[in-house]
């Protein structure tokens, strides 16, 4: 049961362009969503975050959305750079558990 | 900048040998996390602590798989015998608060890369 879904594996834009990841969720105790970026050989690093009061929150050139109603959030990268390019996990936690569920993950080209 | 340590970084072995790994998470953080990703999936929950207190082990396969964090800062992820199908990375994570509380981020760790043959 995927609780947490990405169901693009790919996404390829052009440096410069936006990149829109997108993630959807099943679980309505969910409350607080990370991004996670990925390098090969390395671990996930923290992005961003938005908790399920809002249903936005920016960070440079990152923007989290939320729709709450859909079970959806999706990652704005404007502009996208070529340094960009990894998997990007989406994950979910409810309420004060601690436990993160992760989607399985997209990966970024962006080309120069 | 404080990391979350973890080796062997990479292990190679045989089915139904013993392999261990070892997580050093960042100092004064109380929840650990082991996490393994198979390849093209995204990272799941082995075992969380608090302390030394296992918090949900819900999917960490008992049998063969166990974890300690005796003293409540470093952890060993042990499987024994490994099977083919536990090749993956496992990944180490710890926070100083949990996900949810404020930022509630994870700090990873690099990960150790299991092959079995």
């Amino acid at each position: 049961d995927q609780q947490v879904k990405q169901n693009s594996p790919s996404l390829s834009v052009q440096e410069g362009r936006i990149s829109i990841l997108n993630c959807d969720y099943t679980n309505s105790m969910f409350d607080y969503f990370l991004w996670y970026k990925k390098y090969p050989a390395e671990g996930p690093t923290f992005l961003i975050s938005i908790s399920s009061i809002k249903d936005k929150n920016e960070d440079g050139r990152f923007t989290v959305f939320l729709n709450k109603s859909a079970k959806h959030l999706s990652l704005h990268i404007v502009p996208s750079q070529p340094g960009d390019s990894a998997v990007y996990f989406c994950a979910a936690t409810p309420s004060n558990t601690g436990k993160l569920i992760f989607g399985q993950g997209t990966t970024l080209q962006v080309k120069p | 900048e404080a990391e979350v340590a973890q080796s062997p970084r990479y292990k190679i072995t045989e089915k139904s040998q013993a392999v261990a790994f070892w997580c050093d998470p960042i100092s004064g953080h109380a929840t650990l996390y082991w996490y393994r990703q198979i390849l093209g999936q995204g990272p799941e929950l082995l075992v969380q602590f608090q302390d030394e207190s296992v918090v949900d082990d819900s999917q960490l396969p008992k049998d063969r798989f166990s974890a300690e964090r005796l003293k409540g800062v470093d952890s060993t992820l042990k499987i024994q015998p490994a099977e083919l199908g536990d090749s993956a990375m496992y990944l180490c994570a710890s926070s100083g608060r949990l996900a949810g509380a404020g930022t509630g981020e994870l700090f990873f760790g690099e990960g150790s890369r299991l092959t079995v043959l």
